[in-house]
């Protein structure tokens, strides 16, 4: 059983460029989200896509965007990256219920 | 809006003694209650969960955690440690109504020392 399946593990990238990180899930939850994880914040909501076809922002959304292309995918797009996105994404899904969360392994990006 | 507070950023503890990981949280409305673990270079995987009923919960690897709504605590707490709990443990809070966004706090070093 897969879960939630992250892409890239790792990427560097220079500042300005551009990249995507995607996410899959295989449980069938409607929910989506994506999360960074910087040290001593814990892990602050990017954006989440409650059900196919929508999307809301998060509490740090700047500089960001994302996609839902189908129930299993969640993808999220930095257009122009800053060392200030250097950090630890995770995307997770839940059932809708409680919010539980299920996560991926993370991709670790760093922005020069 | 929710929030959670970790109120310790380190928790250094000798092997197989007891330990308690300090949560509070705010919120207007009736909650849910979570604590991740996450290894190092992991993700983070479910210790326990707190959704109604009983406000003792028992989760995995021996934690349990104890739901107190008069002084809006979910404190995390194992008996005897090991070496292997060394890792990083994280709040976190959904409500009942509305957008159920998980809310995390800014999570606890559990270090375990022979």
């Amino acid at each position: 059983n897969a879960g939630v399946t992250q892409t890239p593990k790792f990427q560097v990238l220079k500042t300005g460029q551009s990249m995507t990180l995607q996410c899959a899930q295989d449980m069938n939850h409607n929910s989506m989200y994506w999360y960074r994880q910087d040290p001593g914040m814990g892990l602050r909501l990017i954006y989440y896509s409650a059900s196919e076809g929508t999307t809301d922002k998060g509490e740090v959304p700047n500089g960001y965007n994302v996609s839902r292309l189908n129930k299993r995918e969640f993808s999220l797009r930095l257009e122009s990256a800053a060392p200030s996105q250097t950090s630890v994404y995770f995307c997770a899904s839940s059932t809708d219920r409680t919010g539980e969360l299920f996560f991926g392994e993370g991709s670790r990006l760093t922005v020069l | 809006a929710q929030s959670v507070t970790q109120l310790d950023s380190q928790v250094p503890v000798f092997e197989e003694a007891p330990v308690e990981l300090r949560c509070n949280y705010s919120s207007s409305v009736s909650v849910y209650l979570f604590w991740y673990v996450q290894y190092p270079n992991q993700g983070l995987q479910l210790l326990l969960k707190y959704l109604s009923g009983s406000t003792l919960v028992k989760g995995i690897n021996g934690f349990e955690a104890e739901f107190n709504k008069s002084q809006t605590s979910f404190h995390l707490r194992k008996p005897s440690v090991h070496i292997s709990d060394t890792a990083e443990y994280f709040c976190a809070v959904s409500v009942s109504t509305g957008r159920r966004a998980l809310t995390f706090g800014s999570g606890t070093r559990l270090q375990v020392q022979p």
